[in-house]
């Protein structure tokens, strides 16, 4: 199985910082990457599609990236609405695999 | 527009088997793959397994043994059958369309005695 090696767990960060959440594939995946945001209670939600793709409705201050084997997104200046768990997603290979998820929050 | 409704017992016994419906809305089930999807309380999300558009399935190895996926086309309905339930699958269960563009609400599942 393709392993998805995520990190950090967990980002404090503040309001209007610019931060990165990366995920390693352990196998080439290409760009077959998803990120998803969680809120508390809430579905998960897609963000980012093809490795750098905006998903329908997401702000412009989300971006995603890859270099080699290291797929990124980043966010630009953070807002409050941002605070929520972030995974990434290999659908390459089954079985598909998500990444441990980084808790965004507050600091 | 695309809509996903999980339903199912919110409690199962140990030992016995879960069965969860996903009734789907505003596409077709000839169309799209549908996925299962699950998280256990406070962890993460974990892939469990896929009834594709034209009704091939393919399980996650960890719970293939154990796992059933199936469909009834002129019910928009995709089923997740999975036995032998122990505390550890105690989780919310989503399903999902397409590659994972439109999610349920998920449904939560305890296992317990």
């Amino acid at each position: 199985d393709i392993q998805m090696t995520q990190s950090p767990s967990s980002l404090p960060a503040s309001l209007g910082d610019r931060v990165t959440i990366t995920c390693r594939a352990s196998q080439d995946i290409g760009n077959y990457l998803r990120w998803f945001q969680q809120k508390p209670g809430k579905s998960p939600r897609l963000m980012i599609y093809g490795a750098t793709n905006l998903a329908n409705g997401v702000p412009s201050r989300f971006s995603g990236s890859r270099s080699g084997s290291d797929y990124s997104l980043t966010i630009n200046s953070l807002e409050s609405e941002d605070m929520a768990i972030y995974y990434c997603l290999q659908h390459n290979e089954y079985p598909h695999t998500f990444g441990a998820g980084t808790k965004l929050e507050l600091k | 527009q695309v809509q996903l409704k999980e339903s199912g017992p919110g409690l199962v016994q140990p030992s016995q088997t879960l069965s969860l419906t996903c009734t789907v809305s505003g596409f077709s089930l000839m169309d799209y793959s549908v996925h299962w999807v699950r998280q256990p309380p406070g962890k993460g999300l974990e892939w469990m397994g896929r009834m594709k558009y034209d009704g091939d399935t393919y399980y996650n190895s960890a719970l293939k043994s154990r796992l059933s996926i199936s469909r009834d086309t002129s019910k928009s309905q995709v089923f997740l059958k999975m036995n032998s339930l122990q505390t550890e699958d105690t989780a919310i269960y989503y399903c999902t369309v397409a590659t994972f563009d439109y999610w349920g609400q998920g449904v939560m599942v305890t296992v317990s005695s």
